[in-house]
This record gives structure tokens, C-alpha cells and sequence, in this order.
């Protein structure tokens, strides 16, 4: 069976900090994978996708990066933590090479604090 | 610009007293439609997708429907167990971008 596993779950970082979330994908090859973002109360904000490794889409432009060393492997990363970053970020991933369309199957999400 | 749109944001519901979600949608051609469940503090639970315009789907006391413009989820004599937030989600053709709603935060009281 697949499964996604993120961290870490939780963490409380300063303003101007580094930052990077991991998320790995076991039992599965070849996946779709996104970060989304949601603000307390608030939808999910898609913010990265990648269709295979080092191929990375962004949909809003900000100062994250995200990066696929590996196949099933993504990182969320950022050089300086502004409070806005500030949110639960969840990793996903669906089914890729050759398949269109499915559910996505997410994370159990890591909640940042920026302060 | 693709849209996803859910009303009410927030639903109050006596357990047992019937009700509906709303998703409408903006897609340049719709290649898929999801719904969600989400706890606090927990990633998404995948409930239902919807591919065509008439299609349903069920499962327990829930029950998705789809048309051209809008989906609905029907919740059927709920429990206080399906309070949770509802996300709708829609696929646009051409591309691996899954676009979310902002959710409707469901409350049943015992």
C-alpha cells in the first residue's frame, strides 16, 4: 500500500529563519506530487507541482522553492521566514505517468508558526 | 480563471436534520471534481469524485452530485461524527493543478 509521510509535524520559527519541510512517498514510482498551503480558516492554497524529478511548477510567486532530489521525495524550502509564511502545509500525490486524472491522497500536513 | 466557490462557509446542523453543501465551479473544461473531508489538525480524507454532468456517488449518509455549474453534497440524517470541514476540489483539463474551494465547516449537534 502507498503511503505519504511528512515532517516535521510541527515547528516554531523566527522571522529571517530558514526553512525546510520534507515529504516522502513509499509504495508507489513515478507520482504526481504538491505543497499546498492553508491559512487558519482558509481553503488550500496550491503552491508547488512536480511531474517528475528536478521538473517543478509554481503557481504563486513568493519567497518558497521546492525542490525533487528523487522520484518520491519533495521539499519545501525557503532562505528567509516572512510571519505571512506562517500556516499548515500539506504534501499530496497522485498517481502519475500515464494517468490524467484521479484523488489526490494527502499528508498529514506540517503546521509552522512564524513568529 | 478556473474558480471554486462553496457556500455555506459555516452549517449548524441538529443530528438527523437533513442538509446540502454547495461547490460551484469556473473550469475551462472540467476533468474531474472532488470532495473532502477534513478534521482539525488533519490532512484531507478523499470522499468522492465526479467525472460527468448527472453522475452520482454514495457513501454512509453522504451522497455527491454533479451538473455543469455546481456539485452539491447531500448529508442524510447526520451524526455528531460527521462534523468536520467539507472541501471540494476541480481538475481543469490540460493540466496536473488540482484547485480547492475554501471549505464549509459542518457542525452536528447531539
Amino acid at each position: 500500500s502507498q503511503t505519504i509521510h511528512q515532517w516535521p509535524a510541527t515547528l516554531v520559527q523566527p522571522v529571517g529563519s530558514p526553512l525546510s519541510l520534507e515529504c516522502t512517498v513509499e509504495g508507489t514510482s513515478n507520482p504526481n506530487l504538491y505543497w499546498y498551503r492553508q491559512a487558519a480558516g482558509r481553503g488550500l492554497q496550491l503552491l508547488f507541482y512536480s511531474v517528475g524529478i528536478g521538473q517543478i511548477s509554481s503557481e504563486v510567486p513568493q519567497n518558497l522553492s521546492a525542490s525533487r532530489p528523487q522520484d518520491r521525495q519533495f521539499i519545501l524550502s525557503s532562505k528567509k521566514l516572512l510571519l505571512s509564511d506562517s500556516g499548515f502545509y500539506l504534501c499530496a500525490w497522485i498517481w502519475g505517468q500515464g494517468v490524467d486524472t484521479g484523488e489526490l491522497f494527502f499528508g498529514e500536513g506540517s503546521r509552522l508558526t512564524v513568529l | 480563471e478556473d474558480q471554486v466557490t462553496q457556500s455555506p462557509e459555516a452549517l449548524r446542523l441538529q443530528e438527523g436534520e437533513s442538509s446540502s453543501l454547495n461547490c460551484s465551479y469556473t473550469v475551462s473544461g472540467l476533468r474531474g471534481l472532488f470532495w473532502y473531508r477534513q478534521d482539525p489538525g488533519k490532512g484531507p480524507e478523499f470522499l468522492f469524485t465526479l467525472y460527468s454532468a448527472g453522475e452520482e456517488k454514495e457513501k454512509e449518509r453522504l451522497k455527491a452530485t454533479l451538473t455543469k455549474k455546481e456539485s452539491f453534497l447531500h448529508i442524510t440524517a447526520p451524526k455528531p461524527e460527521d462534523s468536520a470541514t467539507y472541501l471540494c476540489a476541480v481538475q481543469a483539463g490540460g493540466t496536473y493543478k488540482y484547485i480547492f474551494g475554501t471549505g464549509t465547516r459542518l457542525k452536528v449537534l447531539a
